[in-house]
């Protein structure tokens, strides 16, 4: 069946360090994945989103990076902050354009001081 | 800015009772849809609506009805809580056309905890 999944359930890194989440999806349909970030007590906030059609997107301190060969999505984020620590969840919206998503687990990324 | 609201933060109901959540948007956005958030289980589909008046079933339905009156406004209804229905709510909705069609943008969550 489909699934999107995380490698890492936590991730622990320094300040000012770059953070890497990975996630894999299952889908080979699928040409559109997201981004959210979930902080504790609040609802999922989009980051950044990519089509199939391209293989890097940049925003502000956060580059996405999807590998279709391998079904491989990845999300950086530069000099991590105290802030970025929160839930990120990857998603895809599988086959056919029923505007539905399917959403990973989440990785839990953790910023030591 | 999109913006998604959700009548409560926080609701404790009791066994038995009719429970309703509502969510409001204010983009204009065709497609709604209504999540619960449990720990280990991630997302998941209650309900989804493409129109007014029009619902469709995700993959957790059993429970719950939803209603569509305005486009703006999507109401999550618990019949008869249960216990099994203590879990994080949430509400996003998305636009049909343009290039971020599938973007959901979600609101801040219900957490309901039923006694």
């Amino acid at each position: 069946g489909e699934s999107v999944g995380l490698h890492l359930p936590t991730l622990s890194v320094q300040e000012g360090d770059n953070s890497i989440i990975n996630c894999a999806y299952s889908n080979s349909a699928s040409d559109y994945f997201i981004w959210y970030k979930q902080e504790s007590g609040k609802g999922p906030q989009f980051i950044i989103d990519i089509r199939s059609n391209m293989d890097k997107r940049q925003g502000q301190r956060v580059t996405v990076l999807l590998n279709k060969t391998v079904k491989h999505l990845s999300l950086q984020i530069a000099a991590t902050q105290p802030g970025d620590s929160a839930v990120y969840f990857c998603a895809e919206n599988g086959s056919g354009n029923t505007g539905k998503l399917i959403f990973g687990q989440g990785t839990t990324l953790q910023v030591k001081p | 800015d999109v913006k998604v609201t959700q009548s409560s933060r926080y609701l404790v109901k009791r066994t038995g009772e009719k429970v309703f959540l509502e969510c409001v948007q204010d983009m204009d956005h065709e497609n709604m849809f209504w999540y619960r958030q449990d720990p280990g289980l991630g997302l998941r589909l209650i309900y989804f609506s493409y129109d007014v008046k029009m619902k469709e079933k995700g993959d957790i339905p059993e429970g719950y009805s939803v209603s569509r009156e305005k486009k703006e406004r999507f109401s999550l209804i618990l019949e008869s809580a249960s216990t099994n229905q203590t879990s994080m709510y949430l509400c996003a909705s998305t636009s049909r056309g343009g290039f971020s069609t599938d973007t959901q943008y979600f609101g801040p969550g219900t957490r309901l905890t039923v006694l």
